[in-house]
């Protein structure tokens, strides 16, 4: 069936550092992808998605883009801030399902 | 907009027990409604998709008896674990859609202990 693969965490990382955290998926058909992120004590909120080959998604400094060929969407973000510390999930969608890789845990330190 | 609530925020119960937890809509009309269960470093797995004034639909592998979804309001979900043992123990995840869009909303979890 259907899977995605992120990279483990922990992550940690200085303010303003680069950040990539992998995530890989195998489906049948041609899903939409999506990163969602959990806040401390929070629910997921859905942190920026793509629908079709070579989308960029963005959303507050995010980017991933839905590379087909390597069947990727890593996350990246150019300079990363404390307040990003969070839980990141990588997620396709196929059939109204939402399947989710294990989620990856950043933390930054100032 | 779009909040999703969960209530209890954690349940310590006894084995043996029934647990109740609730999942509302706050500010939107849900018409369907998703239960996941997360294990600790793990990803949320999805249990039931239910559809208000539906039954719910199970994932394979989800004990429908054990596990007990009501969606009778459009802004309300219940999930019932009866009959709780320690394996039951773990977070308890729902999330909402509503009409015209294929977001879901997630609530910030449950967390269940059973002794």
């Amino acid at each position: 069936g259907d899977s995605v693969t992120q990279m483990e965490g922990p992550v940690t990382l200085s303010e303003e550092a680069f950040l990539t955290i992998n995530c890989t998926y195998t489906a049948t058909g041609y899903p939409s992808l999506f990163w969602y992120v959990q806040y401390p004590g929070e629910g997921l909120q859905l942190l920026l998605k793509a629908t079709k080959a070579d989308d960029k998604g963005s959303n507050k400094g995010f980017e991933a883009t839905y590379r087909k060929e390597t069947t990727s969407f890593h996350l990246e973000k150019g300079s990363v801030q404390v307040s990003d510390s969070a839980v990141y999930f990588c997620a396709l969608t196929e059939g109204g399902k939402l399947i989710f890789g294990q989620g990856t845990e950043l933390s930054v330190k100032p | 907009g779009a909040v999703v609530s969960q209530h209890p925020s954690w349940v310590i119960c006894k084995s043996g027990t029934s647990v109740k937890i609730e999942c509302r809509s706050l500010d939107f009309q849900a018409t369907t409604m998703f239960w996941y269960r997360q294990f600790p470093k793990q990803s949320l797995m999805l249990m039931a998709t239910s559809n208000e004034g539906s039954k719910a639909t199970y994932e394979q592998g989800v004990e429908k008896d054990k596990f007990l979804i009501n969606h009778a309001s459009l802004t309300l979900s219940t999930l019932t674990v009866t009959s709780a043992h320690p394996e039951d123990s773990s977070f308890y995840i729902c999330s909402a859609k509503g009409t015209g869009t294929n977001e879901q909303f997630f609530g910030p979890g449950t967390r269940l202990t059973v002794l």
